[in-house]
């Protein structure tokens, strides 16, 4: 166990829809990293937040945004869901802004 | 070309055998490197996190990283069944953001 924990684990949805993945980090961690993870792209960084602030962006589509609370919580929201849009989504968290990164277990995305 | 890459396999492996996993990276920028185990539909977790070129072992695992000829590779030593997963190596750069491989493959059978 990690420390990192996503909610949902699963989610089910129809495309047009929005939908919002919950993670905490582990305890005394100050930044949060969001990954896509499908079949034929493999592991993709989305977008980086440390201590409440954008730090990096990678392949994150318009459609998608993205928060850290105060109390370091992370948000990624998704909207006009597309069946691409199908896959796992997974948290990661570190100390710094950099370093060395612990994953969640993920959510299992599936838009029909 | 991707700037990480990793044979897909399968590997297929006796237990107790020594396994070898290889990628290679075309950013000579990168100086740091990671190696995940990945179970199937789980996070990966951080086996391995190293700077620069050396050797780095811990435990049954041994990192190598040759930054001369932007390789890096991952031992297990005595396998065993439960190290049946994906592995996935990682490095990067300024930017402290990691680029994965796709992943290899490893079967340890009985």
């Amino acid at each position: 166990d990690s420390g990192v924990t996503q909610t949902p684990k699963h989610l089910i949805t129809a495309t047009g829809q929005r939908v919002t993945l919950r993670c905490s980090p582990r305890s005394g961690d100050l930044s949060v990293y969001w990954y896509q993870q499908s079949l034929d792209q493999g592991l993709q960084f989305l977008i980086q937040y440390y201590n409440g602030e954008e730090r990096a962006k990678g392949n994150i589509l318009e459609r998608f945004s993205a928060q850290q609370f105060p109390d370091l919580h992370s948000e990624l929201n998704l909207s006009s869901l597309e069946l691409g849009d199908s896959a796992l989504y997974f948290c990661a968290s570190s100390f710094w802004d950099r370093g060395e990164q612990y994953f969640g277990p993920g959510t299992r995305l599936t838009v029909t | 070309q991707k700037e990480v890459e990793q044979d897909p396999g399968p590997l297929s492996v006796p237990e107790g055998a020594i396994v070898s996993l290889n990628c290679t990276y075309s950013n000579s920028a990168f100086q740091y490197f990671m190696w995940y185990r990945q179970y199937s539909r789980k996070g990966p977790e951080l086996l391995m996190y190293t700077y620069s070129s050396g050797n780095k072992e811990d435990g049954r695992f041994t990192a190598q990283v040759d930054k001369s000829s932007k390789y890096i590779s991952l031992f297990i030593r005595d396998s065993q069944p439960s190290d049946s997963a994906t592995y996935l190596c990682a490095t990067s750069g300024g930017s402290y953001i990691p680029t994965f491989g796709r992943g290899t493959s490893l079967i340890v059978h009985p």
